[in-house]
């Protein structure tokens, strides 16, 4: 089976960098996608980290370490539009682009 | 481009109703997901599809069917609905080989 531990709620302040760890145990992994989700909305895609290392999206980043079984995202220049909950997936390696989620962070952000 | 399309937004049903839940993609996307997220939890998987004719189980099928007549539809049908199917329903695609799925806006239903 897979799971996936990250932590419920981040508190970081507008302008700010802060980090969201995210862990994982599976049987077959492919790779490590992050989401965000504002109150209401639905998920968008933000990265994914097929490879060990730091992929650069703008303000967001995103690092995985397969040896650790381990990733992060990172935001920089925290804005108040930065405030919604943040899910890291783990990618099976399959044929089917299969994808299970996390319970997902919240990120709650202070001016 | 529309992308994902979701229909109804919001469904009130009684306990024992049945109920289709309307998933639409214009993306030629291969790959089609049912999720379920409950307040304050992240997304289940419920049933995906990898292309016309073939569906597939994911982690809490029961209670729900799904088809897959198109590639462009991929319709959720729950058969005597209970309060524990109350949730909000994403539907979700992308193509085989591609890292990020498109979501569609959700479908917010209560069991009575």
């Amino acid at each position: 089976g897979q799971s996936l531990e990250q932590p419920s709620e981040v508190t970081a302040v507008e302008g700010a960098i802060v980090q969201i760890n995210c862990t994982y145990q599976t049987s077959g992994f492919y790779g490590l996608s992050w989401y965000q989700q504002h109150d209401g909305g639905a998920p968008t895609f933000l990265s994914y980290n097929g490879l060990d290392g730091l992929e650069e999206t703008g303000r967001f980043s995103s690092f995985l370490s397969r040896s650790d079984s381990y990733g992060y995202l990172l935001l920089q220049e925290l804005q108040m539009k930065d405030s919604a909950s943040y899910f890291c997936a783990v990618r099976e390696m399959n044929r089917d682009d299969k994808i299970i989620f996390g319970k997902g962070t919240r990120l709650h952000i202070l001016p | 481009n529309a992308g994902v399309t979701q229909t109804p937004k919001f469904r009130i049903l009684k306990i024992g109703q049945s109920m289709t839940l309307q998933c639409t993609q214009d993306m030629n996307h291969n790959y089609m997901y049912w999720y379920r997220q409950d307040p304050g939890m992240g997304l289940k998987l419920i049933y995906y599809s990898v292309g016309a004719g073939i569906t597939d189980k994911g982690e809490v099928p029961n209670g729900y069917n799904v088809s897959r007549s198109t590639t462009e539809d991929f319709p959720l049908r729950l058969e005597l609905a209970a309060p524990s199917q109350t949730s909000v329903y994403f539907c979700a695609s992308t193509r085989q080989g591609n890292y990020g799925y498109t979501f569609g806006s959700g479908t917010r239903l209560t069991v009575v």
